[in-house]
């Protein structure tokens, strides 16, 4: 079954600290991983997309496909980082079964 | 450019009662979805509309009906509310699979 998972209910760290928000998924074939992001009060928005490879904020994640992991990653976080991050699945060109992740809520502390 | 635009923002109901979510996007997308959000359990899909004139049932679809009025507009529709459908309603519109959804703002719903 598809499934996604984000063993991290709650992650705080402190500013300037490293942070990695960890996704975990099933799929039996090739799917689209993406990042959403929601700061509070303000909508859900698109953070960023596996295929193209890029760094939003600083932020980057990479495909492992053998230990089926989107990981979500920055070096140095900031304040403004705090918000619930999403990682969610879509399989391949199919548009009608995108899987969510519960969530993380990310902490950064001053 | 407004994107994807829900109304109402708030909305409390009693049991029983019945309401319905509007959701319209100006970005011209084909496919447009109904999500709700709970603590713990990210975002389930309610009801999607892959094209104007279909419909089709997501992962918790029970105790809701959805619209597709024409290719902008796409509504949710509660017929007899109960409170285990409070929640915060994600409408959200998507051109292609691998562009990722844009979101409405939300309407968070208590049914008392």
């Amino acid at each position: 079954a598809q499934r996604v998972t984000q063993p991290e209910k709650l992650l705080s760290v402190f500013k300037g600290a490293p942070v990695e928000l960890k996704c975990n998924y099933s799929y039996s074939g090739s799917p689209e991983l993406f990042w959403y992001v929601q700061y509070s009060r303000q909508r859900l928005q698109l953070l960023l997309r596996h295929i193209s490879r890029e760094s939003i904020k600083g932020f980057t994640a990479d495909l492992n496909k053998g230990e089926t992991s989107f990981h979500l990653k920055k070096p140095f976080a900031q304040e403004e980082d705090s918000a619930m991050y999403y990682c969610a699945l879509s399989p391949g060109t199919s548009y009608d079964k995108v899987i969510f992740g519960p969530g993380t809520s990310l902490s950064v502390i001053p | 450019n407004a994107g994807v635009t829900q109304t109402p923002k708030f909305q409390v109901l009693k049991t029983g009662q019945s309401m319905t979510l509007q959701c319209a996007q100006d970005m011209n997308h084909n496919s447009m979805y109904w999500y709700r959000q709970d603590p713990g359990m990210g975002l389930r899909l309610i009801y999607y509309s892959a094209s104007e004139g279909t419909t089709d049932k997501g992962e918790v679809p029970n105790g809701y009906n959805v619209s597709r009025l024409n290719k902008r507009e796409f509504s949710l529709r509660l017929e007899s509310a109960a409170p285990s459908q409070t929640s915060v309603y994600f409408c959200a519109a998507l051109r292609r699979g691998i562009e990722g959804y844009t979101f409405g703002s939300g309407t968070r719903l208590t049914v008392v």
